[in-house]
């Protein structure tokens, strides 16, 4: 069974805090690493999808860096808006190839 | 271009129901999954399909839980009967291909509750 570990469960920022968080994974047989935003009522959405060791990804305030080799990768968020209260969930996609979820890290921005 | 379509949103039934769900995935795409998401847990893949083809099923429980795609497009999931347990939110998913870094489309999920 895979392990696919986000920290923390949740959080709470003030309006303009930046603010990160970490998804721990297997370091073998990694093939992807998927981070997804779903906001309450709407569809999961697509954030990035990394594949090599030391990748940094962004788009707009929000970005990723990827570490293969201790299975790690943490998302950044710079200046939280009220608009980024969501949950943030990575996917690990090892040689099943199919996609294994963390539980999330659940973000609420305070006005 | 249109989303992933589920239906229905929301589901209430009482243990040993019956339920069906359905989903329209987007255009063109060959791969649809059905995953469950439980309360406090991450999106666990129940089933995969390419085109109408059954290519991951293993997480799926045959005693209860059934899925099929006609024509390779739409899909319903379906459980009967239903436990306690089975309540979660159900989402469907869809890609282009299934390669390991395609990303994969989600709905919005039907959310279901087994009284």
């Amino acid at each position: 069974i895979l392990n696919v570990e986000q920290s923390p469960q949740s959080l709470h920022v003030q309006e303009g805090d930046s603010t990160n968080f970490t998804c721990s994974f297997p370091s073998s047989n990694f093939y992807a690493l998927h981070w997804y935003r779903w906001e309450t009522a709407k569809s999961p959405e697509a954030l990035f999808v990394m594949t090599l060791n030391g990748d940094e990804k962004k788009k707009g305030r929000i970005s990723a860096t990827l570490n293969t080799k201790e299975g790690y990768s943490y998302l950044y968020i710079k200046g939280s808006q009220p608009e980024d209260s969501a949950t943030y969930l990575c996917a690990f996609s090892g040689s099943a190839r199919q996609l294994t979820f963390g539980s999330g890290t659940q973000l609420t921005v305070l006005p | 271009e249109a989303g992933v379509a589920q239906s229905p949103r929301y589901k209430i039934i009482e243990k040993r129901q019956s339920v069906a769900f359905w989903c329209n995935p987007i255009s063109g795409h060959a791969t649809l999954y059905w995953y469950q998401q439980i309360l406090g847990q991450g999106p666990k893949l129940l089933i995969q399909f390419q085109n109408n083809g059954v290519v991951d099923d293993s997480q799926l429980p045959k005693d209860r839980f059934s899925a099929e795609r006609l024509k390779g497009v739409d899909s319903t999931l379906k459980i009967q009967p239903a436990k306690l347990e089975d309540s979660a939110v159900y989402l469907c998913a869809s890609s282009p291909l299934a390669g390991i870094t395609d990303t994969q489309y989600f709905g919005p999920g039907t959310r279901l509750t087994v009284l």
